[in-house]
Formats: C-alpha cells, structure tokens, sequence
C-alpha cells in the first residue's frame, strides 16, 4: 500500500539554527499539508500546498517557517530559527482529492530544540 | 472558530468489553467529521467518517453516527480487543475547498487489556 515516507524519524538541534524536515508523499497526490503536535496536545494544522503554492495556512505557520517542493517528489518544512517551543511531532500528509477524506499521513518527525 | 472535544485519556478496557469515545465539535456551518487512529509509532490512519447529518462511518468494527442535533460524532465498538489499544483523533473539516485542513481533538489513548 503506498505511503507518505518521513525523514528523519527523530532529529534534534539547537535553539536558533534552521531545520528542514523532509516528506515524500504518494506519488499520484496533488495535495500536501504539515501538521504538528506538541507533546499532550492538539495535532494542529500548519499548511497546505496545492499546484506549486500554499493554499491555506494556519496563525502557527509564520515567518519562521516555509514549505517547498523542491524536485516533484519531496515536500519539505523549513524552520529558519528554531525556538524552544517549536520542539514537537511534525506530520506529513497528502491527499488525491483534498478535503480531508482521503488524507494519507507520514509517521512523524520528533523535533527536540534543546 | 472550529473546535474539537475528546474525552480525556488514557481509557483502560479489558478485552470483548463496549467501547465508547465521546467527541463534540464546534463549528460555523455542517463540516465533514472523521475518526482517526495512530497505533505504536506509525502515522495517523484514516478509520472512518461521515459528511452529513445522520450518517454513519463504520470500519473494523467501529461505528461513529453524525448527530447535528448534539454537535457529536462519537465513536463506538461492540467488542474490543487488545490490537484496537491506540490512539484515536476525532476530527472536522469543511469540504467546500480543495485543500481545507483537518481541526482535531487532543486524542484518547485505549489501553485494551488481555
């Protein structure tokens, strides 16, 4: 059954250096999206990209972050300056269709800004 | 804005018992309701879901019905058993566009007991 691979599995980094989380999603969707869940709460919207731009994103999703999808296959997060508070499990997801119903998601990726 | 509310966890059952996770949205308008599941270390996986008013998503031997009435789409399971033990995430979205995000709970951890 396809899937959304994520790399790495966990990474850890220092508070103030910039982070690029990787996702490749199944082949034949057209939508992607980043979600995150900080350690005993929500999983919490972050961003969607469909045709090569965000369609929507969430007040989380400032600056400090960007989303690329640099060569037709990666779907990327870019954290800039990681803070603190950025330290959680970061999921990929995409879909065929959008709308949630048919969303496929990634393991997740375990950041820990120390 | 939209909200999902889960029971709190961990809920512990033995197995064979009834299962019943109770989830209550807040929403502008009739979103689409979802339940997903994370087992031990994989991504979260689509269980079942429902886009209108009385509908009923069934999977695996869960079952969760739309009640517009109550604003809840709780979900429910006749007989457990130890491989059900997860974490489940009920979610909304809205349909209307193409790359709407998912708003989800916090999650209930299921403990099944042998």
């Amino acid at each position: 059954e396809p899937e959304v691979t994520q790399t790495p599995s966990h990474q850890v980094t220092q508070m103030g250096q910039e982070v690029i989380l990787r996702c490749v999603p199944i082949s034949n969707h057209l939508y992607f999206y980043w979600y995150r869940q900080i350690l005993g709460q929500k999983v919490e919207f972050l961003v969607s990209f469909y045709n090569n731009e965000i369609s929507e994103k969430s007040e989380i999703f400032d600056d400090q972050f960007s989303v690329e999808r640099p060569d037709g296959s990666n779907f990327t997060l870019k954290i800039r300056s990681t803070k603190l508070e950025d330290s959680a499990m970061y999921f990929c997801a995409s879909s065929e269709f959008g709308q949630g119903e048919g969303y496929t998601f990634g393991s997740g990726t375990r950041l820990t800004v120390v | 804005g939209n909200s999902v509310t889960q029971m709190e966890g961990p809920v512990t059952l033995s197995e064979e018992a009834f299962l019943t996770i109770n989830c209550t949205y807040t929403a502008t308008g009739y979103p689409s309701l979802f339940w997903y599941v994370q087992y031990p270390g994989e991504g979260l996986q689509l269980l079942l879901k429902a886009t209108k008013a009385d509908d009923k998503g069934s999977n695996k031997g869960f079952e969760a019905t739309y009640r517009k009435e109550t604003t809840s789409f709780h979900l429910e399971k006749g007989s457990v058993q130890v491989s059900d033990s997860a974490v489940y995430f009920c979610a909304l979205t809205f349909t209307g566009g193409g790359a709407d995000g998912l708003t989800f709970g916090k999650g209930t951890h299921l403990i099944i007991q042998p």
